[in-house]
């Protein structure tokens, strides 16, 4: 069945550097866009960043264009989120998932990577 | 950016009893391709959120037929028709119709 498993998730410094990744099985994953969403602690869910299956097409919300930057490599099925210049504010779980076929919308959803920015 | 207002803040529902949930977005959320791109998505506590409706109405695979979508252009409804116990949590619609994507704020529904 299909899988998504983030991992990476840390504690950072303001201003550090960190790098989650989301494995995924059980699908043909270069046919999927793949979403990162993230939940900051008590908060709701914010969109972060979809990537098309070949990477051609590529999206970020305002909140971390410039900073964050999202990648895949689909002969090893991931997808990689890569956050530059953290900030308290990015503290949050943050979610992987498969974007489904003639939609926008994001399922499955991975359980998710926590990352705290904190000093 | 759309900004999707959700109501009720919380909803708490006797089992068996049905619920609504509103949505409604800060502009038309019909898209130049014909389709409107407003879902629907519910999270347990502790878990990651599920897709539960898309295209307003479009019950995504697995999903129980009490859950049902409605709506059109700016306002939308989540409605549970018998509630039952594994459906407390939280409720948030979504609209893809433009970037950024954005979510409401989310409604509870909890059991009295």
């Amino acid at each position: 069945q299909v899988q998504l498993v983030e991992s990476g998730g840390d504690l950072v410094k303001p201003g550090g550097s960190l790098r989650i990744s989301c494995r995924a099985s059980g699908f043909a994953f270069s046919d999927y866009y793949m979403s990162w969403f993230r939940q900051a602690p008590g908060k709701g869910l914010e969109w972060v960043s979809y990537i098309s299956g070949s990477s051609n097409g590529i999206f970020y919300a305002d909140s971390v264009k410039g900073r964050f930057t999202v990648s895949r490599d689909n002969a090893k099925n991931l997808v990689y989120l890569q956050m530059n210049s953290l900030r308290a504010e990015d503290t949050a779980v943050y979610y992987c998932a498969r974007v489904i076929k003639h939609d926008w919308s994001p399922d499955p959803w991975g359980q998710g990577t926590l990352v705290t920015v904190s000093s | 950016d759309i900004v999707m207002t959700q109501s009720p803040l919380s909803s708490p529902v006797t089992l068996g009893q049905p619920v609504s949930i509103s949505c409604r977005s800060s502009q038309s959320l019909l898209h130049s391709d014909g389709n409107t791109y407003l879902s629907w998505f519910h999270q347990r506590p502790g878990q990651p959120p599920r897709l539960l409706i898309y295209q307003i109405s479009k019950r995504f695979s697995g999903v129980p037929d009490r859950f049902s979508g409605s709506g059109a252009g700016t306002y939308f409804t989540l409605k549970i028709s018998r509630v039952e116990a594994e459906d407390v949590g939280v409720y948030y619609c979504m609209q893809a119709a433009q970037f950024p994507l954005t979510f409401g704020g989310g409604t509870k529904v909890e059991i009295k």
